[in-house]
């Protein structure tokens, strides 16, 4: 298994600013690290993802930061908008295990 | 259409009870899952398995016993219902383990135990 944590848990920002959510991570085996949104009442859907062989990968608006070294990852979003407002929950997985979750951040974005 | 199906989305049980979470999935996936959302540990992994096989297990408690009948199956069992138990419990699925691709989760099924 894997044990993840993840800050902040409450993250407030103003639309079209950035916001960053930082993970760490135990196990220096892992190799998967994806990113899930949560919106209320709703499933957790991937985002984004990255591998142990990247350090950097970049959808959209959306940056995911890999430092195996310092086992660190994390999720940057760039201009916020009202509609990124959601749960998001860091994950990280060792080999072919299933992923464990991090507590999740509660971000807001303020119009 | 959902591609992961969980039955019932809603339940409430009375302690000491017993309820059977059912979960279905048409994606074609070989692995699937069950994770556990409450308040107190928000997406807690609980089972995974692999081609009808066990391949992780979190959870500490013989009260949850995954069932699959079919490969397309990952039921979940609880029995001695205690409302700790209160939870969203989401059935989830990937391809082939879960670091060569994303999980797909179900709608969850929400349960509360009083």
């Amino acid at each position: 298994g894997e044990q993840v944590e993840q800050l902040p848990s409450i993250l407030r920002v103003q639309e079209r600013s950035s916001a960053s959510i930082n993970c760490t991570y135990e196990n220096s085996a892992s190799n998967y690290f994806p990113w899930y949104k949560q919106e209320p009442g709703e499933n957790p859907k991937l985002i984004i993802d990255i591998r142990s062989n990247m350090e950097r990968k970049q959808i959209q608006g959306l940056i995911v930061l890999l430092d195996k070294k310092a086992k660190r990852f994390s999720l940057h979003i760039t201009d916020t908008q009202p509609a990124d407002s959601a749960m998001y929950f860091c994950a990280a997985s060792v080999n072919n295990n299933a992923p464990r979750f991090g507590a999740g951040t509660k971000l807001t974005v303020k119009p | 259409d959902p591609k992961i199906i969980q039955k019932p989305k809603y339940l409430v049980a009375v302690t000491g009870s017993e309820k059977i979470l059912i979960c279905e999935q048409y994606l074609g996936h070989n692995a699937m899952y069950w994770y556990r959302q409450s308040a107190k540990k928000p997406l807690e992994f609980m089972f995974s398995y692999s081609y009808q096989k066990l391949m992780d297990n979190q959870t500490a408690s013989s009260r949850f016993q995954p069932q699959s009948s079919k490969k397309n199956h990952l039921d979940l069992q609880i029995t001695a219902l205690k409302p700790d138990d209160s939870a969203t419990y989401f059935c989830a699925s990937s391809l082939q383990g879960a670091d060569t691709g994303q999980l797909y989760f179900g709608e969850g099924s929400k349960l509360t135990v009083l």
